[in-house]
């Protein structure tokens, strides 16, 4: 079954406490991507990479690390989390075609 | 700067007629457009998708109409049924003959309800 998968689906840390959440996918896609979802505003991409070593910045990159050192593999990592970063993250996937998301992962940062 | 804009917050239909969600954009690069749809405590799923050198796209229920001198695009969902309820939302994108699938860009989404 093709599948994006996020870890953990639920997260509350607090202020400057680094973390990461994994995504992983099992379509062998070149493109992955990590968006976050807030009201009123949609869902905004943080980074995206276009294959294993190339990533690029999103609309909302400031905050957030990310690496791709093997296709199936994008983590995200905050280093020093603030408040402001707490929202609703996906990742995504997508060959030639659409987008695949995975289930997202509410963060809260207090 | 909010490159695509879905403008209705929320929609509420009955059962059975037609569902008009609407999209606009200001980025004239953009030249691939989709739609999907979000449950709570889901991920968006796609719907349906169209090139820029179409101006209709079909797919069962669903179709979208692509007007690119309005900069605007709409989805019609006949008939509506009440499993149809969730967010949606329209996206763009760059270069739809390669590298662009990577970076989508989303509008706010509107909220439809089906009343049975």
């Amino acid at each position: 079954e093709a599948q994006v998968t996020q870890n953990p689906r639920y997260l509350i840390t607090v202020t400057g406490k680094k973390l990461t959440v994994t995504c992983s996918q099992n379509m062998n896609h070149e493109y992955m991507s990590w968006y976050r979802q807030d009201p009123g505003l949609g869902l905004r991409q943080i980074y995206y990479s276009m294959n294993v070593e190339v990533t690029d910045k999103g609309d909302v990159p400031e905050g957030y690390k990310v690496s791709r050192k093997e296709k199936r593999n994008f983590p995200l990592i905050l280093e020093s989390p603030s408040p402001n970063q707490t929202s609703l993250y996906f990742c995504a996937s997508s060959g030639r075609a659409e987008a695949f998301f995975g289930q997202g992962t509410r963060l809260t940062v207090v | 700067d909010q490159q695509v804009k879905q403008n209705s917050p929320s929609l509420s239909v009955q059962e059975g007629r037609i569902s008009i969600l609407n999209c606009d954009y200001t980025n004239s690069m953009f030249d691939y457009f989709l739609w999907y749809k979000k449950y709570p405590a889901e991920g968006p799923t796609f719907l349906i998708s169209i090139s820029s050198i179409k101006d209709k796209n079909e797919d069962g229920r669903f179709t979208v109409f692509l007007n690119k001198s309005a900069k605007h695009l709409s989805l019609h969902i006949v008939p509506s049924q009440p499993g149809d309820s969730a967010v949606y939302f329209c996206a763009a994108s760059r270069n739809a003959g390669g590298t662009s699938y990577g970076k989508l860009t989303f509008g706010q989404g509107t909220i439809l309800t089906v009343h049975p």
